[in-house]
């Protein structure tokens, strides 16, 4: 049982077209992440939110766009993505950023560019 | 950008048998995470580390904040089947903000 909810689990798209990633929390968390998890690799930081700001972004290329609507809900929409961009996005969230809490994973969207 | 090193990368045991695997970094840290990934699931923390010398434990896993700020080491005892999968270890710098770094993982095999 997880308090990070992530939707849709798996997703297959060309590289033509344009999805979107869900994220909601229920840990009353103020700061949100995505992560992205390829095989052999270390888990990889792309963005940041803390009370619905973008605070980090991490070299992150313009085909991934996120959005923050609220303290609950993440978004990454996507478009134009390429084959290498196949992987494990986790979402994540803390009590608030910068401070020492520990990061709840949701169970990450498998998402397969064709 | 920092990197951990985390070993082993994977380890093949019997149930019952013990298990240890450390990571290591370069500078100094002031937090240490332990999390475990079990297939098609996201990681789910086990234990969080916040000053050197801390020793911590939950049930059979028992983790350790090293001395220097460099390390950290997590112990399984007693090993059973659902101890398989792949178990990460994240620390958080001091002049990093928020910013956790991942180790690669170590990928734990237990044969009943």
């Amino acid at each position: 049982e997880t308090g990070v909810t992530q939707t849709p689990r798996h997703l297959v798209m060309g590289m033509t077209n344009k999805k979107s990633l869900k994220c909601e929390q229920h840990l009353g968390h103020n700061a949100m992440y995505w992560y992205k998890q390829s095989a052999k690799k270390p888990l990889e930081l792309m963005f940041v939110y803390n009370f619905k700001e973008q605070t980090e972004n991490n070299s992150v290329p313009s085909r991934f766009s996120p959005e923050c609507p609220n303290s609950s809900h993440l978004f990454l929409h996507l478009h134009t993505l390429q084959p290498e961009d196949s992987a494990l996005y986790l979402c994540a969230s803390s009590q608030a950023s910068g401070a020492a809490q520990p990061q709840h994973f949701g169970d990450g969207t498998r998402l397969s560019i064709l | 950008g920092q990197q951990l090193n985390q070993s082993p990368q994977s380890m093949f045991i019997q149930e019952g048998e013990d298990v240890s695997m450390n990571c290591t970094s370069s500078s100094i840290f002031n937090t240490w995470l332990w999390y475990k990934q079990d297939p098609g699931e996201g990681p789910v923390l086990l234990i969080a580390l916040y000053k050197a010398g801390e020793l911590t434990s939950n049930g059979r896993l028992t983790a350790q904040f090293g001395i220097t700020r460099k390390d950290s080491f997590l112990n399984i005892s007693a090993s059973i089947p659902s101890d398989v999968g792949i178990y990460f270890c994240a620390g958080r710098e001091e002049t990093s903000g928020s910013r956790l770094t991942f180790g690669e993982g170590t990928q734990l095999t237990v044969n009943p």
